[in-house]
């Protein structure tokens, strides 16, 4: 398959937790990784591979594979984690990288 | 200070040519893939094109295969996309990105680690 499905927008209450999930064949057999994005500003990576995040990306984001679906989770949801996520992950067949079409998260 | 920064976007007609590049700076360059990801007005992020560290091997998205072509030039730390035959749609801001690439048969990847600023191409009449 050569789709990522992402939820268009998500909200959470300030200090709660929060899934944002991205759904696909292509998660079956290949690693996930998530972008933020900010208004104005390029995207960010954040979360890579198993669970990986690249220095200074704060530890409440965490992800999980299950199946097709990858999911990313921010515990105690900050104002500045208000943004755009993006999943990315591979077509197997292709050897090309597809993204979801993003999720605006919302913090209340 | 480890840096991309991208330069030659602007205002075409459809039709016409346009060539990006993107300087990088603070990392040893020849060592990573590198690709063009896009970004229409209020819209998702779509990739575009990429290249391997030795520019051996490159890679298109079907919706540009044909009419751009990617390349890089190692002892000026600088990527590049000519862009051919612009259409309204590919109307985005175009990011440069540091990228890295694990062709394996299971749990491959396409990880996008560094990304500059961006800049905008038009294809307006």
């Amino acid at each position: 398959s050569s789709e990522l499905t992402q939820d268009p927008a998500v909200s959470v209450a300030l200090g709660q937790t929060v899934r944002i999930t991205c759904q696909g064949d292509s998660l079956r057999n290949n690693y996930a990784s998530w972008y933020q994005q900010k208004p104005g500003q390029a995207p960010i990576l954040v979360i890579y591979g198993k669970n990986n995040r690249p220095p200074g990306i704060p530890d409440r984001l965490s992800a999980s594979r299950s199946g097709n679906t990858a999911s990313l989770t921010i515990t105690g949801a900050q104002a500045e984690d208000e943004a755009d996520y993006y999943c990315n992950s591979r077509n197997s067949d292709s050897n090309r990288p597809l993204f979801g079409g993003g999720t605006r998260l919302t913090v209340l | 200070e480890v840096q991309l920064l991208e330069s030659g976007g602007g205002l075409v007609q459809p039709g016409g040519s346009l060539r990006l590049s993107c300087a990088a700076s603070g990392f040893g360059f020849s060592s990573y893939a590198m690709s063009w990801v896009r970004q229409a007005p209020g819209k998702g992020l779509e990739w575009v094109s990429g290249i391997s560290g030795n520019g051996a091997n490159t890679f298109y998205a079907d919706s540009v295969k044909g009419r751009f072509t990617i390349s890089r030039d190692n002892s000026r730390n600088t990527m590049y996309v000519e862009m051919n035959n612009l259409r309204g749609e590919d109307t985005a801001t175009y990011y440069c990105v540091r990228t890295e690439i694990g062709d394996y048969l299971v749990l491959g990847y396409w990880y996008f680690h560094l990304w500059g600023r961006g800049t905008l191409v038009t294809v307006s009449s």
